[in-house]
């Protein structure tokens, strides 16, 4: 199985920013890339998915790009809310494996 | 409702014991997978399965059994080989596997089993 890393482990950022958290892979391209979200104490939670023909995917305040150039996506939150704070886990197609997270604070 | 129903939510196990730990869904997926969690970790696949009797290892299957009599139930065994078995355990389950074994679908997580070894 191929390598995933989400470079950071921490992010903090105050409310009203936009966070961006990064998963790189290291071998062959994945047909797609998943997102979810994982509270404390709880299951990671589905939340987007990108294929890679698709540059750029949105869903609300989340935007999710691919570029299978670079061996890359970026996971953006737009005006941030500390409702959002959780770990950010990236996963791709076929693999069944998951990045180790990124935690994300986003103080008031 | 459907979903993924992971029991106990905590379980405590005196050293030695073998401990099962329960998943069952009801959302008709075929593929269903164990994972365990670390604080401060990412998740690690324990084993998996694609369909009813079969079952593949993960990458830390050392130590861990599972079945897969029914399709809606993938129950799993932390063995007294385990080392280190306190952790947060994740079941999960997905839409069938599509062609050349790629998986088509989102994972669906349960809300996990704390196992704590006394």
């Amino acid at each position: 199985s191929q390598k995933i890393e989400q470079n950071s482990e921490a992010l903090n950022i105050q409310e009203g920013k936009t966070a961006t958290l990064t998963c790189n892979y290291t071998n062959y391209s994945p047909a797609y890339l998943q997102w979810y979200r994982q509270d404390p104490g709880r299951g990671p939670v589905f939340l987007l998915l990108i294929r890679e023909n698709e540059k750029e995917k949105r869903k609300e305040r989340l935007k999710v790009t691919f570029d299978t150039t670079l061996k890359q996506s970026l996971f953006h939150i737009t005006a941030s809310q500390p409702a959002d704070s959780a770990t950010y886990l990236c996963a791709l197609e076929g693999d069944m494996r998951f990045g180790a997270g990124t935690r994300l604070t986003v103080k008031p | 409702d459907g979903g993924i129903t992971q029991s106990p939510k905590y379980l405590f196990r005196k050293e030695g014991q073998n401990v099962t730990l329960s998943c069952e869904q009801n959302l008709n997926h075929d593929a269903m997978y164990w994972y365990r969690q670390d604080p401060g970790q990412g998740l690690r696949l324990i084993y998996y399965s694609q369909i009813v009797n079969d079952f593949q290892k993960g990458d830390i299957a050392e130590g861990y059994s599972v079945s897969r009599e029914k399709k809606e139930s993938f129950p799993l065994t932390v063995t007294s080989a385990q080392k280190n078995p306190t952790a947060f355990y994740l079941c999960a389950s997905s839409i069938k596997l599509g062609l050349a074994g790629a998986n088509t679908g989102e994972l669906f997580f349960g809300e996990g089993s704390r196992l704590t070894v006394l």
